[in-house]
């Protein structure tokens, strides 16, 4: 596609639930990463994935969360067991590489989870 | 790990006037440095950056930024604000070693008619 595209653009679910936000990057990206923004707040670091594979999973705060991207394109992040300090605006980014060599990150618009 | 400094996390201008929003990092290698823009319930969009080729780098919107490495710092400055450039403005900085892009927390700008 010509952007980045996530789903569904709104979330609201009630504490405990599972919750699955799905990101279909630029064709032809090879690296996807997934970004957490609270109100007033820059965008915090979750994960990046170089392919299919997680190359750095230092940010997901918890086990409750878990991302996958199977072949390479589509992901996935996955949230257990929600709380409502989860409630934020999941964003996903893609760049052509990987971001040590000066890719430049393009933005969707954005997931907004609200947990009650 | 990098960190990112954007000092004012309100700015407030008046149409016509000019610009500077303030952004410092803290690597001592040059790393690459971006401007974001993002309005009300939108995405963030790239307004310019720098990867280690003029120092001054023009952007989108008549936005354009310095990189100073003796002060560490990428400020993004426009010599005419106008009512459309109202939104909030992150600073991100990666670097040669990391996996990531390091935000800082964001500046808002208002421009008064």
């Amino acid at each position: 596609g010509a952007g980045v595209s996530q789903t569904p653009s709104n979330k609201v679910t009630e504490k405990g639930k599972y919750v699955e936000l799905r990101c279909d990057p630029i064709s032809g990206h090879t690296a996807l990463y997934w970004y957490r923004q609270s109100l007033g707040q820059g965008p915090e670091f979750l994960i990046y994935f170089q392919g299919t594979g997680a190359a750095d999973d230092s940010g997901l705060p918890n086990d409750r969360f878990f991302a996958v991207r199977p072949e390479g394109s589509v992901s996935t992040l996955k949230i257990q067991r929600t709380e409502r300090g989860d409630s934020a605006v999941y964003l996903c980014a893609s760049s052509l590489g990987p971001p040590n060599s000066g890719n430049t990150i393009y933005f969707g618009e954005g997931s907004w989870l609200t947990v009650v | 790990a990098q960190s990112v400094t954007q000092l004012g996390s309100h700015v407030s201008v008046s149409e016509g006037a000019l610009v500077l929003l303030r952004c410092n990092y803290s690597s001592s290698v040059p790393p690459y440095l971006f401007w974001y823009v993002q309005y009300p319930n939108q995405g963030l969009q790239l307004l310019l950056k720098y990867t280690s080729a003029a120092t001054l780098v023009k952007g989108i919107n008549g936005f354009e930024a310095e990189f100073k490495k003796s002060e560490t710092s990428f400020h993004l400055t426009k010599p005419s604000a106008h009512m459309s450039d109202a939104a909030e403005y992150f600073c991100a900085v990666s670097d040669l070693g990391g996996n990531q892009f390091y935000f800082g927390t964001g500046t808002s700008l208002t421009v008064i008619p």
